[in-house]
Parts: structure tokens; sequence; C-alpha cells
């Protein structure tokens, strides 16, 4: 079975640059895999940041962007601010209309 | 403004069953696949299920299959979630989100989420 692998945790300075990235435990993941981003606070629902790689979702700040990086989908958040800690979950699509999401990043802003 | 709003949830025996619902509005609930996410407890998010926009299609995480079955009523854009034979594992935040486009992949909005726990 295809694990979807995500850092466990990150963290960053205030106004630093941050890439986490979602790789597959067999594979590369590329523009089919359709990854997307979804951003977490405790007790909240998940925000979408970033669908079909690289499509910011509606309200999203450009200081989020996604991308491929070599055989991994990345996430980049740049300026970073302190409202910026939360959990980040990455999601791929398999095909065959099965999805997979992550373990999730905690990101910490120190 | 697109809204989603998932109901049902509750206190259910392990065997039970519940049916949850997602009343959508603000966007043009035919045209979009809609899917289910799971949250257990301090754990992460989990793929359920997804169904096209006509509902002509359907798709299921292993650990529901055969037990969830995900259906839509395009005349009252609202979307369900008829769970069966519910284990103690099954106990999460379920999450009702619309696909971005007509693809099967990823998730643009999504619902607050309403609370399934399988407990005796």
């Amino acid at each position: 079975q295809t694990v979807v692998t995500q850092e466990p945790s990150f963290s960053v300075s205030p106004g630093g640059t941050v890439t986490l990235t979602c790789g597959l435990s067999s594979g590369s993941v590329s523009t089919s895999s359709y990854p997307s981003w979804y951003q977490q606070t405790p007790g909240q629902a998940p925000r979408t940041l970033i669908y079909s790689t690289n499509t910011r979702s509606s309200g999203v700040p450009d200081r989020f962007s996604g991308s491929i990086l070599g055989n991994k989908a990345a996430l980049t958040i740049t300026g970073a601010q302190a409202d910026d800690e939360s959990d980040y979950y990455c999601v791929l699509y398999m095909g065959s209309g099965i999805s997979v999401f992550g373990g999730g990043t905690k990101l910490t802003v120190l | 403004e697109v809204q989603l709003l998932e109901s049902g949830g509750g206190l259910v025996q392990p065997g039970g069953s519940l049916r949850l619902s997602c009343a959508a509005s603000g966007f043009t609930f035919s045209s979009y696949a809609m899917s289910w996410v799971r949250q257990a407890p301090g754990k992460g998010l989990e793929w359920v299920s997804i169904m096209s926009g006509s509902g002509g299609s359907t798709y299921y995480a292993d650990s529901v299959k055969g037990r969830f079955t995900i259906s839509r009523d395009n005349s009252k854009s609202t979307l369900y979630l008829q769970m069966n034979s519910l284990r103690a594992e099954d106990t999460a935040v379920y999450y009702c989100a619309k696909s971005p486009s007509g693809s099967l992949a990823g998730s643009d909005y999504w619902g607050q989420g309403t609370l399934v726990t399988v407990s005796s």
C-alpha cells in the first residue's frame, strides 16, 4: 500500500521561508497526482491553500505557493508569520477515484 | 459564498448505523464532485469517499468499503454518508468537502464537520 510522506515537524523563523514536501513511499509525485495542501489549526476545519499542484484557493495570500520539486510536491511559505503556525496536510490523487492524505506537518514559527 | 453544513453526527453503539448529511449552497451543486474526509481525535486527515457531480461514480477508502455508502440529492443540494456496521475506529469528525473542478482530485471548500462517536 502506497504511503504519502510528509515531514512530521518543521520550524521557521518569522519572516523566513520554508518548504514542506509531500512524497510517495513508492514512486514519484507528478502533476497527475493533483497535489493539494491544507492548513489546519486545532479545533478548526481544514482550509484549502493549494490544489492541482499550484492553484491558490480563493483568498489565500501569494506567499503560499505550490510546486513539484524533484519527485515530491512542495508547499513553500515565504515571509512566515506567527499565524502560519499550524498543521499542514497534503493529499495526492492515486487514480481510480482514490486519494490519500499524508500524515501532516506541524509547523512552528519561532 | 460557498457554504457546507454537516449534520447527523452523534453517539452510536458499535455495530450501529448513522447517516450524515451535508447541505450545500453558493454554487451549482450538481457540477462538482463531493467528498467525505474524517479526522479521528488527535490524528490526521483521512480521505473516506467521493461522488461525482452526476452521482454516477463513487469511490471509497478500503477502511470503509462495504460499510459506508455515499450518495447525493442534487435537487436538494445535499450530500449524504450512510455509515453501517460502525466500529470504535470510525470515531472521528467527519467533514464534507467540495472538489474544485469536475475532477475527483482535491477540495477547495470544507464544512465545519460533525462528530461521530462509536462507543458502548
